[in-house]
């Protein structure tokens, strides 16, 4: 079966400190993965996405994710973080025996990033 | 920009009503994806279309039915509300899987806090 786990449901960090949320995969082949964050009282935005290249992808608000196939991992990081960074981090992956470009998210990690 | 937008922000209804949430997308996506998201479990899929007319029934489906009649427009709808069935629903919007095998990212309306008293 496919699935995402994020095994930490916390993650704290100090301002200007790097940070890394985690992600593990299982999937049969090769996967397309995601990850979107979430702000309190809003909707999922899209951060970046991983379907082939390069293992480092680079997305929005200074976001990278890499990609580690013999890990099955896509942890999401950031050089630097920033106390507007605190906020519900989903991982995604797209369900390969669905056409309709289903995706199984991961339970989420909250980020606190403290000043 | 891609807009996805839902009916309303939050939403209270009293147990056995018949609730509608509505959502429409303005980029011409063929997908449309209904979501509930509750603390501690992510989000599970409920149904999904992809093309007008057309729906598949996600993870947990029972209790919803949904209506899709315009592309642009997604339409779930709670036949007998229960308190079980409080919690934020999303609605989502994707273009369709491309020929090369590209899969294209969702995109997220606000969400619904349904409360079912």
């Amino acid at each position: 079966a496919q699935s995402v786990a994020q095994p930490e449901d916390q993650v704290n960090v100090a301002e200007g400190n790097p940070l890394t949320v985690k992600c593990t995969y299982s999937v049969s082949g090769n996967p397309y993965l995601f990850w979107y964050v979430q702000y309190p009282n809003r909707g999922l935005q899209f951060l970046l996405k991983y379907i082939t290249g390069d293992n480092l992808v680079k997305g929005s608000y200074g976001f990278e994710a890499e990609f580690n196939k013999s890990q099955t991992s896509f942890h999401l990081k950031k050089p630097s973080a920033l106390v507007s960074d605190s906020a519900l981090y989903f991982c995604a992956v797209r369900d390969r025996n669905n056409q309709g470009g289903k995706l199984i998210f991961g339970q989420g990690t909250e980020l606190s990033v403290k000043p | 920009d891609v807009k996805v937008t839902q009916s309303s922000r939050y939403l209270v209804k009293r147990t056995g009503e018949k609730v509608f949430l509505e959502c429409v997308q303005d980029m011409d996506h063929e997908n449309m994806f209904w979501y509930r998201q509750d603390p501690g479990l992510g989000l599970r899929l409920i149904y999904f279309s992809y093309d007008v007319k057309m729906k598949e029934k996600g993870d947990i489906p029972e209790g919803y039915s949904v209506s899709r009649e315009k592309k642009e427009r997604f339409s779930l709808i709670l036949e007998s509300a229960s308190t079980n069935q409080t919690s934020m629903y999303l609605c989502a919007s994707s273009l369709q899987i491309g020929g090369s095998g590209l899969s294209y990212e969702q995109y997220f309306g606000p969400g619904t806090r349904l409360t079912v008293t």
